[in-house]
């Protein structure tokens, strides 16, 4: 069982389209981080969100922590075919444990 | 900046052979860590280290050692591989060992047992 549950596993968009990604836990994290991984690389952070509520905008996307901090979403707003791969949701408490991840596909 | 060095990039193992994977890192980073990556399950942590000459077990440590005497080095040792250790293996470093730290990963080392 993952500590972090990312939803969906797959999504296949069109360009311009705007979409949701979710990462859920029943544990609450200090903070959550959000990276992005391209095939034959290892993941880049994004983002780190700290405070429960927490809003944070990075260009055209906007990641949210949840209120308890059990919870995180990704949104992408008009999205590009640069923003196709990896998104993985990171947290823990005495380690740092990642989500399956959920992979983006932005077709032009 | 070299950041994080993993060599080799590839690798084919025979079951029962033993190998080292190689991870350095150049930025005077306290906390480094393995994890291997496979279709589905996203990255999972086998072996941690929060400084030279301290290490701990992370999600799935069977079949894996790690030692860390320098900052720099953080080694990864299969015992006797198996066919279930075949995998991308990613090692990751990061200032400090809290969880909001950025941790810095290297290209990975795809490793294959037949």
């Amino acid at each position: 069982t993952q500590l972090l549950e990312q939803s969906p596993q797959f999504l296949s968009i069109q360009e311009g389209e705007n979409l949701t990604v979710y990462c859920n836990s029943s544990s609450v994290f200090s903070s959550l981080q959000w990276y992005r991984q391209e095939p034959g690389e290892g993941p880049v952070l994004l983002v780190t969100v700290v405070t429960g509520g927490e809003v944070k905008k990075l260009k055209r996307l906007t990641f949210q922590f949840g209120d308890a901090r059990k919870d995180s979403s990704l949104h992408i707003t008009a999205a590009q075919p640069g923003d196709t791969g990896l998104y993985l949701c990171a947290g823990g408490n005495n380690d740092m444990r990642f989500g399956a991840g959920t992979r983006l596909t932005v077709k032009p | 900046n070299a950041g994080v060095t993993q060599t080799p990039k590839f690798q084919v193992l025979k079951t029962g052979q033993s190998m080292t994977l190689q991870c350095a890192q150049d930025m005077n980073h306290e906390y480094m860590s393995w994890y291997r990556q496979d279709p589905g399950m996203g990255l999972r942590l086998i072996h941690y280290s929060v400084g030279a000459g301290i290490t701990d077990q992370g999600e799935v440590p069977n079949g894996y050692n790690v030692s860390r005497s320098t900052t720099e080095d953080f080694p990864l040792r299969l015992l006797s591989a198996a066919p279930s250790q075949t995998s991308v293996y990613f090692c990751a470093s990061s200032y400090t060992f809290y969880r909001d730290t950025e941790a810095f990963f290297g290209q990975g080392t795809r490793l294959t047992v037949v």
